[in-house]
């Protein structure tokens, strides 16, 4: 699979919009963009994912460049439960099946009252 | 519906022991994964079963790591001759076993080998 690149920690302040970035340069056409996180003292979780356009769900908003050599998660209105570790992954559909997904060291989301 | 179990929730073992972890998958998920995760890192995939036979063991660190799923639902992830190095929390993870699929994950087993 491609590699990500995530920034080691972001913060943000409660009730307010948070963007996490992820850079995949190396991507595929036909390589998924997946999303989980990571709160503390539990298994990972997922979130969302996409291929090329814009995804939508109870959780957060999927943004993906035009190019698909980045992506940005959105949550709309963080809360102190989104406090996190945020993976974004990439999953070959084709050459990769539904192989294990391969995590990097991803965001941790620090958020203030 | 119930998620992934994982059994114990904690293992305190002494180095050179023999230890097993067991996984109980989400009823009707036909792919099932280890991961290991190591204090500040990601998980990192160990082996992946579709059905009973391993699909992918490619993540396993060495001969000293086995994993069964003898009747394609539980899975146990079998150490032998522990060492300190193989103190981690091992996470299992199931899904329907397409690609795109969601990986529902357990909350782990935390290894600690003395």
């Amino acid at each position: 699979d491609a590699k990500t690149t995530q920034p080691n920690s972001m913060e943000s302040n409660e009730e307010e919009p948070v963007h996490l970035p992820c850079n995949h340069s190396t991507i595929s056409g036909t390589d998924y963009i997946h999303w989980y996180r990571q709160l503390p003292s539990q298994g990972p979780e997922y979130v969302i994912h996409g291929l090329t356009s814009n995804v939508n769900n109870r959780m957060a908003s999927l943004a993906i460049a035009e190019d698909r050599k980045s992506s940005t998660l959105i949550l709309h209105r963080a809360t102190l439960r989104d406090a996190a570790v945020y993976y974004c992954i990439l999953r070959d559909v084709w050459g990769g099946g539904a192989d294990g997904l391969t995590f990097g060291k991803g965001t941790h989301l620090i958020i203030q009252p | 519906g119930a998620g992934v179990s994982q059994t114990p929730s904690n293992k305190v073992t002494e180095k050179g022991k023999y230890v097993e972890l067991r996984c109980d998958p989400i009823s009707g998920h036909t792919a099932l994964y280890w991961y290991r995760q190591s204090l500040g890192q990601g998980p990192e995939f160990l082996i992946y079963f579709q059905g009973t036979g391993a699909a992918d063991d490619s993540g396993l660190p060495n001969d000293r790591f086995f994993a069964v799923r003898p009747e394609g639902s539980v899975s146990t992830l079998k150490i032998q001759r522990t060492e300190r190095g193989d103190s981690a929390v091992y996470l299992c993870a199931s899904s329907f076993g397409l690609a795109t699929d969601t990986q529902y994950f357990g909350p782990g087993t935390r290894l600690t080998v003395l």
